[in-house]
């Protein structure tokens, strides 16, 4: 069974901090997403990649960049932290193919604080 | 840019009825992939049900079913015979392309016993 693991499940972060939300798959899949959830908005994409070393913007990419060095590893860097960006941030993985052919898998979620 | 809508932020149902969660989107494409995923207390998103809008008949998941109207955009989750297990919450997505989804704002929903 496909496992995408986020390396911590609460975060508590000052405003201004470089923060590091790790994600690593265990399925060799090509794509990797990072979402974050807020009450009311749902999930929105932030960035996303289908292969090592390539990224792309998502829908609300400001104030984040990303990092894919190897495959199994999807980095999601807060450059320097603000209270605007206290959520909770789920990364998901896939195979290189529709999400009707190879369906999303998601972590358990990081819920961050920045205070 | 693709926007799906989820307009009923709760809804409730008695263990053993039936409830019908809304979505609509909107999309110029032709052909296109919809989507429910459940999430529960535990936070782990889970695939409920998929439908490939080229296909007319309605995809049916055991105790859960969709009622997609294409020219409406319109693509309602129904639950049959709740169950406790069932409480969570609930994202309609639309596939956009390669694989990236638009998801609704999510429906909380209460199963009460």
């Amino acid at each position: 069974d496909v496992k995408v693991t986020q390396s911590s499940r609460y975060l508590v972060k000052r405003t201004g901090e470089k923060v590091f939300l790790e994600c690593v798959q265990d399925m060799d899949h090509e794509n990797m997403f990072w979402y974050r959830q807020d009450p009311g908005l749902g999930l929105r994409l932030i960035y996303f990649s289908y292969d090592v070393k390539m990224k792309e913007k998502g829908d609300i990419p400001e104030g984040y960049s990303v990092s894919r060095e190897k495959k199994e590893r999807f980095s999601l860097i807060l450059e320097s932290a603000s209270t605007n960006q206290t959520s909770m941030y789920l990364c998901a993985s896939s195979l290189a193919s529709s999400s009707y052919n190879s369906p999303l898998h998601f972590g358990n979620g990081t819920r961050l604080t920045v205070t | 840019a693709q926007t799906v809508t989820q307009s009923q932020p709760e809804m409730s149902v008695q263990e053993a009825e039936t409830v019908t969660l809304s979505c609509t989107y909107d999309t110029s494409e032709s052909d296109y992939y919809l989507f429910w995923y459940k999430q529960p207390p535990s936070r782990q998103m889970i695939l409920v049900i998929r439908q490939e809008a080229y296909k007319q008949q309605n995809a049916t998941e055991n105790r859960f079913s969709v009622n997609f109207q294409k020219a409406a955009k319109s693509f309602s989750l129904k639950i049959s015979d709740s169950q406790l297990g069932d409480a969570a919450m609930y994202f309609c997505a639309e596939e956009t392309s390669g694989s990236r989804l638009t998801f609704g704002e999510g429906t909380q929903l209460t199963v009460n016993p």
